[in-house]
């Protein structure tokens, strides 16, 4: 199992550019969660989605943050247009509520600065 | 919201020592997780606990659940410096599975 994926890993761009990070969970596992994390912060939950459906975006901070999952199998958050201030660490997980247990799957994160 | 308080923030020992991590909350938890985050990394399942008073083993690390579910802790024996990172406490949502994260412990260890 190749795990969470995430791409890009880093990316590097300008204020006011729309930014698209992607998600691939782990293959039969029917939750995905979104998390930003920074020093200031730690890691916030920004939105989680279960079967594809997002329950809860409470986490989401502002409306320029907007995340979908078309399928099971791919996930993004968007940021348009983005702001120094959502530079952070940004995490894709899932989980399987068939598992019997909510451990979450973490992918490597993206990286994102945004000058 | 409902959050789990961690301490301390930070630790720095010396290889060999031991390590406890506290968590604790104002409410009571259904279940309680542990995950480390090693420099650079990103967030690993460690275990969850659910029974009260709860007591689990994995290798060198001891994890217990308080007896009114409303603290865990986390022991490392005899440190090494495999053992560094930031561990984190995490409150389960229960059925909805959401995971409300500490602001975690940051352990390192001098060789």
């Amino acid at each position: 199992d190749a795990g969470v994926i995430q791409s890009p890993r880093h990316e590097v761009t300008e204020m006011g550019q729309e930014v698209t990070l992607r998600c691939k969970p782990i293959s039969g596992h029917n939750s995905l969660f979104w998390y930003r994390q920074t020093m200031m912060r730690g890691l916030e939950l920004l939105i989680y989605f279960n079967n594809n459906v997002p329950i809860d975006d409470s986490g989401m901070p502002e409306d320029r943050f907007s995340a979908k999952m078309p399928n099971a199998s791919f996930s993004t958050l968007k940021i348009q247009p983005s702001e120094p201030r959502d530079s952070a660490v940004y995490f894709c997980a899932s989980s399987s509520q068939l598992a019997g247990s909510n451990e979450q799957f973490f992918g490597p994160g993206t990286r994102l600065t945004v000058l | 919201g409902q959050q789990v308080m961690q301490i301390p923030q930070y630790q720095h020992v010396q290889e060999g020592e031991d390590f406890t991590t506290y968590c604790n909350s104002s409410t009571t938890l259904s279940n309680i997780q542990w995950y480390k985050q090693r420099p650079g990394g990103h967030p690993v399942f460690l275990i969850q606990l659910v029974k009260s008073g709860e007591v689990k083993k994995q290798k060198r690390l001891t994890f217990q659940f308080g007896e009114a579910k409303k603290n865990s802790s986390l022991h490392i024996t005899a440190t090494q410096t495999t053992d560094v990172g930031t561990y984190f406490c995490v409150m389960s949502g229960g059925s909805n599975y959401k995971l409300t994260f500490g602001k975690g412990t940051l352990l390192t260890v001098n060789p």
